[in-house]
């Protein structure tokens, strides 16, 4: 099946720098997602990106869907503490079926670590 | 209550029980799913239903069986599971058929074998 690369798979940054991280895929997605999770609950979706080509902000984080539809990052600028968690890339593409039926691949994830 | 919610948040059980999880959505969304997220590992999903129907079954071995009776309710029962079955099991919604819209997901039920 799909894969998605990505990196880093952690990173630990002092508080006020920025942070960049990014995914890969050989596959075409119509759709980059970007989700964070806390301990203990589900990712929440932070951006999404519909076209090629296309950069969204959502604050202090900015993503960009890749001209190739095959690779997005994600930046987020002056960090601060409640940043820390696990930031995921998913790739959404129509499935095997067609129709209505979609399938969200997800990258392992890249731990932010925020040191005051 | 709002978003997609599910119970319990956590559960032990022993390889000779049988449980259930539930999910419930209140968004109106047409699409649910079971994902696993098991340490180091990608989120895997498990089962897809669209309206109601079920369009994905990602080799899911048989000791879980998913049930969805109306497009609100979604429940993954389980029976003679294995410890390394111990996991985050999470669900999410999705409307498929208004245009493509990421994920909402569940707040997820850390499930531990014993």
């Amino acid at each position: 099946g799909q894969q998605l690369n990505q990196s880093p798979q952690s990173m630990f940054i002092q508080e006020g720098e920025d942070v960049s991280m990014n995914c890969t895929s050989s596959s075409i997605f119509n759709t980059w997602l970007w989700y964070k999770q806390d301990p203990g609950e589900g990712p929440v979706l932070l951006i999404a990106l519909y076209k090629a080509g296309e950069l969204t902000s959502n604050g202090r984080l900015t993503a960009q869907f890749g001209i190739t539809r095959k690779d997005s990052f994600l930046n987020i600028s002056a960090s601060i503490p409640s940043d820390v968690g696990i930031y995921f890339c998913a790739g959404l593409q129509r499935g095997v079926s067609g129709g209505s039926n979609y399938k969200l691949t997800f990258g392992k994830g890249t731990l932010l670590t925020v040191n005051p | 209550e709002t978003g997609v919610t599910q119970t319990p948040r956590h559960l032990v059980m022993g390889m000779t029980n049988k449980k259930s999880l539930k999910c419930e959505q209140h968004l109106g969304h047409n699409a649910m799913y079971w994902y696993k997220q098991s340490a180091k590992k990608p989120l895997e999903l498990m089962f897809v239903y669209n309206f109601k129907e079920q369009t994905e079954n990602n080799s899911v071995p048989s000791r879980f069986s998913p049930e969805c009776p109306n497009s609100s309710h979604l429940f993954l029962h389980l029976h003679t599971l294995q410890p390394e079955d111990s996991a985050l099991y999470l669900c999410a919604s999705s409307q498929v058929d208004r245009g493509v819209h990421g994920y909402t997901f569940g707040s997820g039920t850390r499930l531990t074998v014993v």
